[in-house]
């Protein structure tokens, strides 16, 4: 059964606090995105990778940044947490296009506060 | 921004009968896809509909894209109380994935 899984399902931080949220997937999928998931805001991309080490800007990248090191595994990284990061983060992956299903497979979630 | 918008915000209905919602979205496509959401899970596939293809069926679900109005409709037919969620479309272009705000479908027993 494919797999996107998320480390931490609920996290409390302090502001200014470094965060890490990790992805990881075993379905050998090129694509990797993180979104942030707002009431009434819908899903918003922040960053997605089509590759190791390549990374691209989504729609509200700032404060955040990404790393992927290994085809597998993708980070979100809060350099200094805010309280207007305090939201519901999910990571998703995907086949590239022309290599099968351009469908979208999601972790649970990671549901951060910010205090 | 190319997200879709989807139409209702909310939805309630009794077992049984039908729900329909819509999506609008901004530019050209090369995909259209449904996802649903259960109440603080990840979202969940549902159905793929290209943008040369005017209708889709599976299981319950019936899906419709209208390119020339950048419109595209869910049907679920009977419904029953599993499929309360949340319903959001997906457009898809040049490898990137634009979500709508969703729809919150409550089927009551």
């Amino acid at each position: 059964d494919v797999k996107v899984t998320q480390s931490s399902r609920y996290l409390v931080k302090r502001t200014g606090e470094k965060v890490f949220l990790e992805c990881v997937q075993d379905m050998d999928h090129e694509n990797m995105f993180w979104y942030r998931q707002d009431p009434g805001l819908g899903l918003r991309l922040i960053y997605f990778s089509y590759d190791v080490k390549m990374k691209e800007k989504g729609d509200i990248p700032e404060g955040y940044s990404v790393s992927r090191e290994k085809k597998e595994r993708f980070s979100l990284i809060l350099e200094s947490a805010s309280t207007n990061q305090t939201s519901m983060y999910l990571c998703a992956s995907s086949s590239s296009p022309g290599t099968g299903a351009r469908e979208l497979f999601f972790g649970e979630g990671s549901r951060l506060t910010v205090l | 921004s190319q997200q879709g918008e989807e139409d209702p915000q909310a939805l309630s209905i009794q077992e049984g009968e039908n729900a329909t919602m819509n999506c609008s979205y901004k530019t050209s496509i090369n995909n259209l896809q449904w996802y649903r959401q259960n109440s603080g899970r990840g979202l969940v596939h549902l159905i793929l509909i290209r943008s040369n293809e005017r209708e889709k069926h599976s299981g319950r679900l019936r899906v419709t894209l209208d390119t020339s109005k950048k419109s595209s409709s869910l049907l679920i037919t009977a419904s029953r109380a599993a499929d309360t969620a949340s319903y959001f479309c997906a457009t898809y272009n040049f490898n990137k994935f634009y979500f709508g705000s969703g729809t919150k479908l409550n089927v009551k027993p």
